[in-house]
């Protein structure tokens, strides 16, 4: 059985960082491209960042561009998001999800940037 | 950025009702477009890859279509478990999410 399992999230304050990690189980994540996609409270999905199976891709949505920085380690099935200079706009629900159209999604972690 | 535009954003429909959903793209997509389902509290769920293939575990009272610019998810009998917000997503190029149809019972 897929599963992902985002962890990291929290109450931070503007300015600040936070590193979001996703470990993944049930499929070979060495294999797949992964994203983060985030949905504010009462809002629409947003997506984030993907990575390919080797890291060898990268994109970011431009809101996100120079201020997070998505990896990921294969040898420990885990994504992570390096998220600084955080503003309240960022306050959202992160998912991890498999696969550039994704197809599982983990349950997400919870972020909130505020003073 | 393609931007992708969901209609109708609100949609009241009873059981049984044969439903449409709506999404249209500012450019040709090529249709590089799923359909996700996000009930109250939940993760979104995959229902239709690449416009048109069901997701192995989805109802086949759900289908997909479209080409170009313009899509479609329709719900052939809706039943009370479909009630939920469906986005549509596009993977063509910088990914972009619809704003998201809520559908409801009547």
């Amino acid at each position: 059985e897929v599963q992902l399992v985002e962890s990291g999230g929290g109450l931070v304050q503007p300015g600040r960082s936070l590193k979001l990690s996703c470990v993944a189980s049930g499929f070979t994540f060495s294999n797949y491209g992964m994203n983060w996609i985030r949905q504010a409270p009462g809002k629409g999905l947003e997506w984030v960042a993907y990575i390919s199976s080797g890291s060898s891709y990268i994109y970011y949505a431009e809101t996100v561009k120079g201020r997070f920085t998505i990896s990921r380690d294969n040898a420990k099935n885990t994504l992570y998001l390096q998220m600084t200079s955080l503003r309240s706009e960022d306050t959202a629900l992160y998912y991890c999800a498999r696969r550039v159209g994704p197809d599982y999604w983990g349950q997400g972690v919870m972020v909130t940037v505020s003073s | 950025d393609i931007q992708m535009t969901q209609s109708p954003s609100l949609l009241s429909a009873s059981v049984g009702d044969r439903v449409t959903l709506n999404c249209k793209a500012s450019q040709n997509i090529n249709k590089n477009l799923n359909w996700y389902q996000q009930k109250l509290g939940e993760a979104p769920k995959l229902l239709i890859y690449y416009t048109n293939n069901l997701q192995t575990g989805i109802p086949s009272r759900f289908s997909g279509s479209g080409s170009g610019t313009d899509y479609t998810l329709t719900i052939s009998s809706l039943q009370p478990e479909d009630v939920a917000t469906y986005y549509c997503y596009q993977y063509n190029s910088g990914p972009t999410f619809g704003a998201g149809t809520k559908l409801e019972l009547k």
